[in-house]
């Protein structure tokens, strides 16, 4: 199984800041690499496939990167709906594995 | 609009069962591997069973493999996941979610891009 860690767990930034989050793989996934958001009381959203191809609505703030092991979701101009929860997937190998996700909040 | 309407959760003993069905609407169904996602209370989300269009494909995490089965009839454009012998640790909201697909940069790459609201789950006795 393919344990993906995401970090940190907490990211603290202040609004209108950027924030950058962190998902790495435990063996290489290539780019079957997908970034979900979260909101509390809400089913996940697709944000990003491809590692690095924002899905269609999300914004251009919205940006990711990485190929293999190492990925990261940038969020720049940072507005008061993007403090909530972040999850990486992979599904480059069975079974599809999420990592523990990462909470943005306001600092 | 695509819609994804998950029902047939609740409260359940340890070693009991429960069926959970997924409507879908707004796209054609029978087009789209689905699957099933859960998310135990304050947790992070857990994949659960994929399916393909024809149900010729079919995966489980190693955690219900043997326990719950994954169906769908193309014709009522339904999902579903049976739930058998249940227990505590099955406490979870269950998504059902349809398996987009997507080409970009030269390759084709997957997302689960619609999501049903989620059904409750409750093992306890």
């Amino acid at each position: 199984e393919i344990v993906m860690t995401q970090s940190p767990a907490t990211l603290s930034v202040s609004p209108g800041e950027r924030a950058t989050l962190s998902c790495r793989a435990s063996r290489s996934v290539t780019s079957n690499l997908v970034w979900y958001q979260q909101r509390p009381g809400q089913a996940p959203r697709l944000l990003i496939y491809g590692a690095s191809t924002r899905a269609t609505g999300i914004p251009a703030r919205f940006s990711a990167s990485g190929s293999g092991t190492e990925f990261t979701l940038t969020i720049r101009s940072l507005q008061s709906e993007d403090f909530t929860v972040y999850y990486c997937q992979q599904y480059n190998n069975w079974p599809i594995t999420f990592g523990q996700g990462t909470r943005l909040e306001i600092k | 609009e695509v819609q994804l309407v998950d029902s047939g959760g609740g409260l359940v003993k340890p070693g009991g069962s429960l069926r959970l069905s997924c409507a879908a609407s707004g796209f054609t169904f029978s087009t789209y591997n689905m699957c099933w996602v859960r998310q135990a209370p304050g947790k992070g989300l857990e994949w659960v069973s994929t399916i393909s269009t024809t149900s010729t494909y079919i995966y489980y995490a190693d955690s219900v493999k043997g326990r719950f089965t994954i169906s769908r009839d193309n014709a009522k454009n339904s999902l579903y996941l049976q739930l058998n012998s249940l227990r505590a640790e099955d406490t979870a909201v269950y998504f059902c979610a349809r398996e987009g697909e997507f080409y970009a940069s030269g390759n084709y790459y997957k997302g689960l891009d619609y999501w049903g609201q989620g059904t409750l789950v409750t093992v306890s006795s």
